[in-house]
């Protein structure tokens, strides 16, 4: 049974179009993570979600929001996609005390 | 604000010998420090974390890392590596341990059979 479970794992997407990634994670923690890792596997935290409340957002474009409708679900929605978006996403939670355990990512890919 | 820097962004090491992963963190408070693995079209896994206890920490796989706080450092070492070991590794700092990671910018790990 996976801890954090990430979908879809692969996205093809054309330039203009809206997409949704969605996380679930069954670990109970509070806090949950967006985290964003570019072509050279640099990883950047985007957001973080404590408890359904948005704590964290890096300077992120608007066309990316993320949703938390309860504290086991954090999905994020992209609008307007544009190539510089192709990326792999990783959902991550953790709870006080914990180390974060992550997704196994979402490649996202825009042409 | 934190940081982490990863020296080296390539590794390469023989099968046998031994592995060793520098990492250096900017922290204005004590922090929590990890090393995570990363394999080829995976998510990242903890190998071991540093929490204000002990400063050799054990992790999986038959890792370890000391933390040096008057060197600001927390390497990653592993005596005898082996082929399974070829992966991205990534230091990261975390303020009070329920704060976002901050990620160096990894070290690709390649052993040469």
């Amino acid at each position: 049974d996976t801890a954090v479970s990430q979908t879809p794992k692969y996205l093809v997407t054309q330039m203009g179009n809206d997409k949704s990634i969605k996380c679930e994670q069954n670990l109970g923690h509070d806090t949950m993570y967006w985290y964003k890792q570019d072509s050279k596997k640099f990883l950047k935290i985007m957001f973080s979600y404590n408890n359904k409340e948005l704590i964290i957002n890096e300077t992120v474009p608007n066309r990316f929001s993320p949703k938390s409708p309860d504290k086991a679900h954090l999905n994020l929605h992209i609008n307007s996609l544009e190539l510089g978006d192709s990326a792999v996403y990783f959902c991550a939670t953790h709870s006080r005390g914990t180390e974060a355990f992550f997704g196994q990512g979402t490649r996202l890919t825009v042409v | 604000a934190q940081s982490v820097t990863q020296l080296g962004s390539h590794v390469s090491v023989s099968e046998g010998a031994l592995v060793l992963l520098r990492c250096n963190y900017s922290s204005s408070v004590p922090p929590y420090l990890f090393w995570y693995v990363q394999y080829p079209n995976q998510g990242l896994q903890l190998l071991l974390k540093y929490t204000s206890a002990a400063t050799l920490v054990k992790g999986i796989n038959g890792f370890e890392a000391e933390f040096k706080k008057s060197e600001t450092s927390f390497h990653l070492t592993k005596p005898s590596a082996h082929m399974s070991d070829a992966a991205e590794y990534f230091c990261a700092v975390s303020e009070s341990g329920n704060e976002k990671l901050t990620f160096g910018t990894g070290t690709r790990l390649t052993i040469i059979p």
